[in-house]
């Protein structure tokens, strides 16, 4: 089957950095995209990955492994707005995209 | 009006109640999605249109019933609801039907069956 693990809830300090992290078991591999979705509202577009490596923008960075399976969003500088849930979704063989549970990230002052 | 919008925003009905979910995107895409998002589940597609007509219905039980008209609108039709399909009900439009573009969101439906 296809599975997308990332951790249920996350806390860090405002001012901080934090490191979301997305493994993946896919048949096959067309992407991976983070989307940030506030309570209550749209999730919204953060970051499409398709070739190896580390996509900067702003405060948001975005990691990919192909050969792990491995992502990870990181945020930096954080600000009390960014409480929210980053979700992480896999494009496959079959360019359905395959979504995980969130993650949804406290921070506190 | 710009981006995806939805309507109602919250919906509260009886089981044996009928409703309907708007959504409408102001984007010029060509593909609209109907998802299911329950707490702490993955998001759940439910039915895609791609150019008005319907390329994918994920086995959703028939009490819900999707309609597009043309690009821009999509329906959700609901009757004889269960309990457990209390959810948000989010709306998303993309340029194309493929999975490597970007999908945008409406805000969604927040819909409690009594």
């Amino acid at each position: 089957g296809q599975n997308i693990d990332q951790p249920t809830e996350m806390t860090a300090t405002e001012g901080a950095i934090v490191q979301i992290n997305c493994t993946y078991q896919t048949s096959g591999f067309n992407g991976l995209f983070w989307y940030q979705q506030h309570a209550g509202e749209a999730p919204t577009f953060l970051s499409y990955n398709v070739l190896d490596g580390l996509e900067e923008k702003g405060r948001f960075s975005s990691f990919l492994s192909r050969s792990k399976g491995y992502s990870y969003l990181l945020l930096k500088e954080l600000q009390m707005k960014d409480s929210a849930s980053y979700l992480c979704a896999v494009v496959d063989s079959n360019y359905q995209l395959i979504w995980g549970a969130g993650t949804k990230l406290i921070i506190k002052p | 009006e710009t981006g995806v919008t939805q309507t109602p925003r919250h919906l509260v009905m009886g089981m044996t109640n009928k409703k309907s979910l708007k959504c409408e995107q102001h984007l010029g895409h060509n593909a609209m999605y109907w998802y299911k998002q329950s707490a702490k589940k993955p998001l759940e597609l439910m039915f895609v249109y791609n150019f008005k007509e319907q390329t994918e219905n994920n086995s959703v039980p028939s009490r819900f019933s999707p309609e597009c008209p043309n690009s821009s609108h999509l329906f959700l039709h609901l009757h004889t609801l269960q309990p457990e399909d209390s959810a948000l009900y989010l709306c998303a439009s993309s340029q194309e039907r493929e999975g490597q573009e970007t999908q945008y969101f409406g805000p969604g439906t927040r819909l409690l069956v009594l």
